[in-house]
């Protein structure tokens, strides 16, 4: 079973305010996605990132993809209060029995506070 | 456009009670999954399809049953509940499987076990 492992697991910050997430492993990926949950609803998807030392951005949101398709990270400018919510990391396996699955991360509770 | 429909949205058996958690999707999608959400680890894969009369296990599917009769429905069968299994389900579906493509989650089960 792969693992991935997502952190800080809670992030309380004031507006304005940057912040990075992590996400670490030991296995390599086809892809990583990035998924923004909302309390009492399910996962949405952000971004997909497949190439190794992949860039991509979303407004104020800055996704990477490591260079060996290890670990990926989000980082967010000047947050919002609008940012708040859960974000969670998915790997997507690329060998093995892990082949074609994904495996989540445990997940970043984040409050930005106005 | 309904998406990935899960019902119901609240449960609460007893210890020893089965049950049926249904979900609908009306993508056309030919892959299906289920996860279970517990705080501070992520989204855990049960079971999946990828396509009618196809169903194989995921990381924790002891206690739950699945079947694929039609590409739209794939309802999660607890056999015999037990006050473990108490957790957030959520049904996912995506265009294919081993890619890239984005899972479209439902709203979420609310499970509690006495």
């Amino acid at each position: 079973t792969q693992l991935l492992e997502q952190s800080p697991q809670f992030l309380s910050i004031q507006e304005g305010e940057n912040l990075t997430v992590y996400c670490n492993s030991s296995s390599v990926f086809s892809s990583l996605q990035w998924y923004r949950q909302e309390p009492g609803e399910g996962p949405v998807l952000l971004v997909t990132v497949v190439t190794g030392g992949e860039v991509k951005k979303l407004k104020r949101l800055t996704f990477q993809f490591g260079d060996a398709r290890k670990d990926s990270s989000l980082h967010i400018t000047a947050a919002q209060p609008g940012d708040t919510g859960l974000y969670l990391c998915a790997g997507l396996g690329a060998g093995g029995t892990s082949y074609g699955k994904l495996t989540f991360g445990q997940g970043t509770i984040l409050t930005v506070h106005p | 456009n309904a998406g990935v429909t899960q019902t119901p949205k609240f449960q609460v058996l007893k210890t020893g009670q089965s049950m049926t958690l249904q979900c609908a999707q009306d993508m056309n999608h030919e892959y299906m999954s289920w996860y279970r959400q517990d705080p501070g680890m992520g989204l855990r894969l049960i079971h999946y399809s990828v396509g009618a009369g196809i169903t194989d296990q995921g990381e924790v599917p002891n206690g739950y049953n699945v079947s694929r009769s039609t590409t739209e429905d794939f309802p999660l069968r607890l056999l015999s509940a037990a006050p473990s299994q108490t957790s957030v389900y959520f049904c996912a579906s995506s265009r294919g499987w081993r890619s890239n493509q984005p899972q479209h989650f439902g709203d979420g089960t609310r499970l509690s076990i006495l």
